[in-house]
């Protein structure tokens, strides 16, 4: 059962546009989301966050969306870079389990063409 | 500044060999997790760590044992490989402050495959 899930394996945008990269959760409980970008054959780094309590977060280019009643995220991207082409996971955690573990998504694969 | 390293990089088994897998941190965090990456998966979490001397399981512990013996250290074994454990593993760490969430700081992998 896929608590957290990125129903696109895969997005290409032009260089310049915008990319949006969506997530859908199932657990109701979850109130703190991140995203992490891999590159091949590194580790996944935390990009942003965001918790219940808010409905965007903002760093720069990247905006994080929470739409809570519909469970859903998104994490857009402007303007879209070529070294923004990787792999993005969304993870989900809930403040009660204590040992902030998160459940991740099985990434997008996003490309971005110059 | 290191990190999260993870020993060895790649390793080839041949099933029912043993192996331990080392992650190192040096950013005092309290925290450290054991995932694994398969295709169409994502990151299945497979043991965890909120202090030194203590572990639990995550959602895929069978075959896998864990010990955090030193506060910087988090050990990751296969007592027994089979062909199923063929996977990349990424360690994670986090700093636990109370009431601040905090983002997991992950290595680079060690990718796994067993013959």
């Amino acid at each position: 059962d896929q608590q957290v899930k990125q129903n696109s394996p895969s997005l290409s945008v032009q260089e310049g546009r915008i990319s949006i990269l969506n997530c859908d959760y199932t657990n109701s409980m979850f109130d703190y989301f991140l995203w992490y970008k891999k590159y091949p054959a590194e580790g996944p780094t935390f990009l942003i966050s965001i918790s219940s309590i808010k409905d965007k977060n903002e760093d720069g280019r990247f905006t994080v969306f929470l739409n809570k009643s519909a469970k859903h995220l998104s994490l857009h991207i402007v303007p879209s870079q070529p070294g923004d082409s990787a792999v993005y996971f969304c993870a989900a955690s809930r403040s009660t389990s204590g040992t902030y573990k998160y459940i991740f998504g099985t990434g997008t694969r996003l490309k971005v063409l110059a | 500044n290191a990190g999260v390293t993870q020993t060895p990089k790649f390793r080839v088994l041949k099933t029912g060999q043993s192996m331990t897998l080392l992650c190192a941190q040096d950013m005092n965090h309290e925290y450290m997790y054991w995932y694994r990456q398969d295709p169409g998966m994502g990151l299945r979490l497979i043991h965890y760590s909120v202090g030194e001397g203590t572990t639990a399981k995550g959602e895929v512990p069978d075959g896998y044992n864990v010990s955090r013996l030193k506060k910087q250290n988090f050990l990751l074994g296969l007592e027994s490989a089979a062909p199923s454990q063929t996977s990349v593993y990424f360690c994670a760490s986090s700093y636990p402050r109370t009431g601040v969430r905090q983002p997991q700081h992950f290595g680079d992998g060690t990718r796994l495959s067993i013959l």
